[in-house]
C-alpha cells in the first residue's frame, strides 16, 4: 500500500518551453500533497504543499507563476515549470498524506520516485 | 530557520553496525522521521519517532532520541550491501505538515 506514482520518471526540454509533471497517489487518497527539489548530491527543498480543491502554499523564494500547482482531485497533483530555464534542471520529487490515517501515522509522507527534469 | 545537520559520509563494513547521526535545532518538534534514497529514486520511509520517546526499535534498525541535545540517531544492525544509500533524517513541527530534511549521510557498505 501507500503508492506513489510520478511521471514521467525523466524528461528532457528546451529553454522556454512549460513541462507539467503528475504525481499520483494509486492506492489512497491524498488530502495533501509536496512537491520538492533536489539538487545533485543535496538534501530535498520543499517548493510548495498542494491542498487539494485548494491553491497551493508556496515556500518562500519559490515563483508561484513560475512552478504551477494544481490539486484537481485526491489522488492527482500536477506541478507546471513554465518557461523553463536551464537553471530550473533538477530532481523533483512529490509526496502524500494518507487522509485515511489518524492519529502518529497521520504525518506520514510517501515519496513518488522523483522526475529528473533536464533544459537544453 | 529550522536546521537540521547530518555528517556526510559513513563506511561500515559487511555485517558490522551503523549509526547515522542528526541534529536539528527546532525545540517543538514532534515526530522525527528516517528516509532512505537509493541512486535516481525517491525516499522511501524507514522509521520515526515520536518526541516524548527515546527509543524505538524495528528489526534491524534502532532509533535514538535525546531530545535535551536534539539529537537522533539510527542504528543498522548486521548492515548490508542493500543498505547503501543516502539517509535523510527529517523533523515535523507541531500540526505542520512540513518536513525539514537533514543534508543527507551517505551509507557506504563494503565487503
Amino acid at each position: 500500500g501507500a503508492v506513489v506514482s510520478q511521471h514521467p520518471s525523466r524528461v528532457i526540454c528546451k529553454s522556454g518551453t512549460s513541462v507539467k509533471i503528475e504525481c499520483r497517489s494509486l492506492d489512497f487518497q491524498a488530502t495533501t500533497m509536496f512537491w520538492y527539489r533536489q539538487f545533485p548530491k543535496q538534501s530535498l527543498m520543499l517548493m510548495a504543499t498542494s491542498n487539494e480543491g485548494s491553491k497551493a502554499t508556496y515556500e518562500q523564494g519559490v515563483e508561484k507563476d513560475k512552478f504551477l500547482i494544481n490539486h484537481a482531485s485526491l489522488t492527482l497533483s500536477t506541478l507546471t515549470v513554465t518557461s523553463a530555464h536551464p537553471e530550473d534542471s533538477s530532481f523533483y520529487i512529490c509526496s502524500a498524506r494518507d487522509r485515511g490515517l489518524a492519529g502518529d501515522r497521520s504525518y506520514e509522507q510517501y515519496f513518488g520516485p522523483g522526475t529528473r527534469l533536464t533544459v537544453t | 530557520g529550522e536546521d537540521v545537520e547530518q555528517s556526510l559520509f559513513l563506511s561500515v563494513r559487511e555485517g558490522d553496525s551503523s549509526v547515522i547521526n542528526c541534529t536539528y535545532t527546532d525545540s517543538s518538534s514532534t515526530y522525527l522521521y528516517w528516509y532512505k534514497q537509493e541512486p535516481g529514486a525517491g525516499l522511501q520511509l524507514l522509521t520515526y519517532i515520536f518526541s516524548n520517546m527515546d527509543m524505538k526499535q524495528d528489526q534491524r534498525l534502532t532509533v535514538l532520541l535525546n531530545k535535551k541535545d536534539k539529537h537522533l540517531s539510527l542504528r543498522i544492525a548486521d548492515t548490508q550491501t542493500g543498505d547503501s544509500a543516502i539517509y535523510f533524517c527529517a523533523d515535523a513541527t507541531g500540526t505542520a505538515s512540513k518536513l525539514t530534511f537533514g543534508t543527507g549521510t551517505r551509507l557506504q557498505v563494503t565487503l
